[in-house]
């Protein structure tokens, strides 16, 4: 099955520097790589997703690069901010709605004020 | 649209009983999927539903089952509880009738098994 190994686990950044979160995928089927932002006590919820035909996919400060050769994919987030921290998991799955997603272990973003 | 909504948010139980929780999609999504999050292994998928049916199921024991009604709500149920099983359990509901379909969380339901 798949296997998503997900970098760092913690990382802290000064307000206001960027961020990024490396995660890699085992299984070359999978097509859809989502992102999801998981705040103290509450649920995840999805901030970006990227699917296997496109190389990047931005929106605002947040921006997602996949590179499927490498079996690689990043989560960008510029100009941080106090709200930004919260713990991100990287997902994976091989398409549809059945294959469930496989969750990297998360990175807990601290910024720093 | 009203979110994806799980019940009870909280649940004490003791080792050997069982336990069913509760999912209520997004109106309009027919699928469903339930996830088990604790600190040690993080997000686990334990099994996807759609349409009544299950469509496959994440490595965990038989003891995990779930069912899925005619309106798409849908329940889990865990017999002969562990000490291992305290977790959030998750569900997330999606449109599930294409590719790449967005996956959109509950609150969850706090599972403490003594």
């Amino acid at each position: 099955g798949e296997n998503v190994e997900q970098h760092p686990s913690t990382l802290s950044v000064q307000e206001g520097d960027s961020a990024v979160i490396k995660c890699t995928y085992s299984d070359s089927a999978s097509n859809y790589f989502p992102w999801y932002k998981q705040e103290l006590g509450k649920r995840p919820q999805l901030i970006i997703d990227i699917r296997s035909n496109v190389g990047e996919k931005k929106d605002q400060r947040i921006a997602v690069t996949l590179n499927k050769t490498a079996k690689h994919f990043s989560l960008h987030i510029t100009e941080t901010q106090p709200e930004d921290s919260a713990v991100y998991f990287c997902a994976a799955t091989s398409g549809g709605g059945a294959d469930g997603l496989t969750f990297g272990k998360g990175t807990h973003l601290i910024i720093q004020p | 649209k009203a979110g994806v909504t799980q019940t009870p948010r909280y649940l004490i139980k003791t080792r050997g009983q069982q336990v069913t929780l509760s999912c209520s999609p997004i109106s309009g999504h027919r699928s469903v999927s339930w996830y088990q999050q604790t600190p040690g292994q993080g997000l686990q998928f334990l099994f996807e539903y759609f349409s009544e049916t299950q469509r496959n199921k994440g490595n965990f024991p038989g003891r995990f089952s779930g069912r899925q009604f005619s309106n798409s709500r849908s329940e889990m149920n865990v017999s002969t509880l562990e000490l291992g099983d305290s977790a959030l359990y998750l569900c997330a509901s999606s449109g599930g009738t294409g590719s790449y379909n967005e996956q959109f969380f509950g609150p969850g339901t706090r599972l403490t098994v003594l």
